[in-house]
């Protein structure tokens, strides 16, 4: 079992569809990251949050667009997808983002393109 | 970040040590060592990690060599829920996790 709680864990979604992947956690951490992981392939970061603001972006296409609307929740707004965007999309959050604490994760939401 | 190299796939037996090499020869007096594992189907899981010192839990046990240049991590009686991707990561800019390819470690029965 894992503290950072993923949702949906399947999502199939046409390429006009709109939809959103939510992600939370209540271990007080503030620091809370996006990652994208093709199959086979390690996970590579996409988003980091600190302190709900938005601190680095890893030049993610604007197809995807993060949220953190409190220190607790994370979104992922999907909209316009390509086939090429099917993964395993996963988040993480650490107490405040230092190098020094570690990163817990999700189980991920797995995303099909149709 | 520092890059790190790890054999691709390693087998253990069943009950045995399972001890797993990593490479980061360019590592930083201040880049930590971490390692996640990643089962199938999963999201990664924090192992353990360290700055100089060896560094034990009750997952693990990490050793770092003197120089720092290379790391292990010991799983000390393998089961078979310890089969996955073992990812060694050297960490050094705020907020980031850079995943190298990882050893896909097999325990076998």
């Amino acid at each position: 079992d894992t503290e950072v709680t993923q949702t949906p864990k399947h999502l199939v979604m046409g390429m006009t569809n709109k939809k959103s992947l939510k992600c939370e956690q209540h271990m007080g951490h503030r620091a809370m990251y996006w990652y994208k992981q093709k199959a086979k392939k390690p996970p590579e970061l996409m988003f980091v949050y600190s302190y709900e603001k938005l601190s680095i972006n890893e030049s993610v296409p604007s197809r995807f667009s993060p949220e953190c609307p409190n220190s607790s929740l994370l979104n992922l707004h999907l909209h316009a997808l390509q086939p090429e965007d099917s993964a395993l999309y996963l988040c993480a959050s650490s107490l405040q983002g230092a190098v020094n604490q570690p990163q817990h994760f999700g189980d991920g939401t797995r995303l099909s393109i149709l | 970040d520092a890059k790190t190299t790890q054999p691709p796939s390693m087998d253990c037996a069943e009950g045995r040590a399972a001890n797993l090499p990593c490479n980061h020869s360019t590592i930083s007096g201040n880049e930590y060592v971490y390692w996640y594992r990643q089962i199938h189907s999963q999201g990664p899981q924090y192992i353990i990690h360290g700055l100089k010192n060896n560094e034990t839990n009750e997952m693990a046990s990490l050793i770092i060599t003197e120089d720092r240049k290379s790391s292990t991590l010991i799983l000390p009686h393998a089961t078979l829920r310890d089969t996955a991707v073992y990812y060694c990561i050297v960490r050094v800019a705020y907020d980031k996790i850079i995943f190298g390819k990882g050893t896909r470690l097999h325990i076998l029965p």
